[in-house]
């Protein structure tokens, strides 16, 4: 069974940018949760998609917004990017039932200048 | 909102060395899940606990879940240079429904190394 895929690997922008990343759960998953890792705030959660739905979000600002389509597969916006937003952006997939380990795909590196 | 403290966050170990971690949650936890992250690499789910006082093993790791479902923690006998890593735990705060989604807590993580 294919892991978790996250595009692009890598990714530069500059301040006031937006980025539009991409996460393929693993087949028949169908939450999809996105985490923001940095050295000094560790793992934060960001949000959780789940049928297409918002389930759950953390505490980050409206410029941080994402999607589920149909086929499970989830998309995370950043608008108006910030020096701050420089981090790794790790998606992860579970089946979406009660207390079930999460799946981590490689994550997408976001460096702003 | 729900904190996940973990301590030490960082533990240098000669190998052959015994190795633990704690984590604490400000909350009553639905489970707690841990995870190991390579350096360079992306976190891996390594057990999860539910039960009040829940021991499990696996190998030469030991984890264990608190009486009160708030603490746990993670012990490895005699490490080897391929323990080496960071080791979050991760918990789900039970809700008022008593079931748990997909908002994970993370701890700062405790990062180990290992010298041969």
């Amino acid at each position: 069974k294919a892991g978790v895929t996250q595009t692009p690997r890598y990714l530069i922008k500059t301040r006031g940018q937006q980025v539009t990343l991409s996460c393929s759960p693993i087949s028949g998953h169908r939450s999809v949760s996105w985490y923001q890792q940095t050295p000094g705030q560790g793992l934060q959660f960001l949000f959780e998609y789940f049928s297409e739905t918002q389930r759950n979000k953390g505490n980050f600002p409206g410029r941080f917004s994402g999607r589920q389509f149909s086929n499970s597969r989830s998309e995370m916006n950043v608008s108006t990017l910030e020096l701050g937003d420089s981090a790794l952006y790790l998606c992860a997939s579970s089946p979406g039932q009660p207390n079930q380990p999460q799946h981590f795909g490689d994550g997408t590196r976001l460096s702003i200048l | 909102g729900q904190q996940v403290m973990q301590i030490p966050q960082y533990q240098h170990v000669q190998e052959g060395e015994d190795f633990t971690t704690y984590c604490n949650s400000s909350t009553t936890l639905s489970n707690i899940q841990w995870y190991k992250q390579r350096p360079g690499g992306h976190p891996v789910f390594l057990i999860q606990l539910v039960k009040s006082g829940e021991v499990k093993k696996q190998k030469r790791l030991t984890f264990q879940f608190g009486e009160a479902k708030k603490n746990s923690s993670l012990h490895i006998t005699a490490t080897q240079t391929t323990d080496v890593g960071t080791y979050f735990c991760a918990g789900l705060e039970a809700n008022a429904g008593g079931t748990s989604y997909g908002k994970l807590t993370f701890g700062q993580g405790t990062i180990l190394t290992v010298h041969p």
